[in-house]
């Protein structure tokens, strides 16, 4: 079956630790994104990646960091520089192009800092 | 920039009652709209969307017509269910290139029997 994984569903870390959320897909799609979502305040944009090797800032970049060597992999760094790193964490991805193609989600890591 | 509101919840309503979620949006040009759903635990799934003024998408009873004049795009469904209890997020696509949405807050659908 063709979809997203994140992994793992939960996560506990230290405060002042890094620490490397997964995304992988096998829909063959070209574009990735990670959101993450806070109670009472939706989902907000942090990177995302129209094409391997190329990746942009979304609008909550600060903290975290990105790469995309491979179409298939999405890896999220959440790095101690992030001052509220306790949220859910979603992955997506999609057809890129000017349509309007749907983009599909991955059941979401929840990440807790103390 | 873009925007989206919704109306807060958490929404209660009884099993085949009428639902209404209202969503508003700010943006330039014409943008595309789209409700996502969000069951407990999950990530979301696409449940309808809307590519141009006066189009109306459904799926699964739900139904959404994107008003171009009052800047909406409200969530309506006739009889709901206890199934259909989740987060429901408005969205939109703008016209800047790529394929980044802009979400609502979510609003909380509970329905009981």
């Amino acid at each position: 079956d063709g979809g997203i994984t994140q992994s793992p569903k939960y996560l506990f870390r230290k405060e002042g630790q890094n620490v490397t959320l997964s995304c992988e897909q096998n829909l063959n799609h070209d574009a990735m994104y990670w959101y993450r979502q806070d109670p009472g305040q939706g989902l907000r944009l942090i990177y995302y990646s129209q094409i391997v090797n190329d990746f942009q800032k979304g609008d909550i970049a600060e903290g975290y960091s990105v790469s995309r060597e491979k179409k298939e992999s999405f890896p999220l760094t959440v790095t101690s520089a992030q001052k509220n790193p306790t949220a859910f964490y979603l992955c997506a991805s999609s057809t890129s192009g000017l349509q309007d193609y749907e983009q599909y989600f991955g059941p979401g890591t929840r990440l807790t800092v103390t | 920039g873009d925007s989206v509101t919704q109306m807060e919840g958490p929404v209660t309503l009884s099993e085949e009652a009428f639902l209404t979620i209202n969503c508003t949006y700010t943006a330039t040009g014409y943008p595309s709209l789209f409700w996502y759903v969000q069951y407990p635990g999950e990530g979301l799934q696409l449940l309808l969307k809307a590519t141009k003024a006066d189009d109306k998408g459904s799926n699964k009873g739900f139904e959404a017509t994107y008003r171009k004049e009052t800047t909406s795009f409200h969530l309506e469904k006739g009889s709901v269910q206890v199934s259909d209890s989740a987060v429901y997020f408005c969205a939109l696509r703008g016209r800047g290139g790529g394929n980044k949405l802009t979400f609502g807050t979510g609003t909380q659908l509970k329905v009981e029997l």
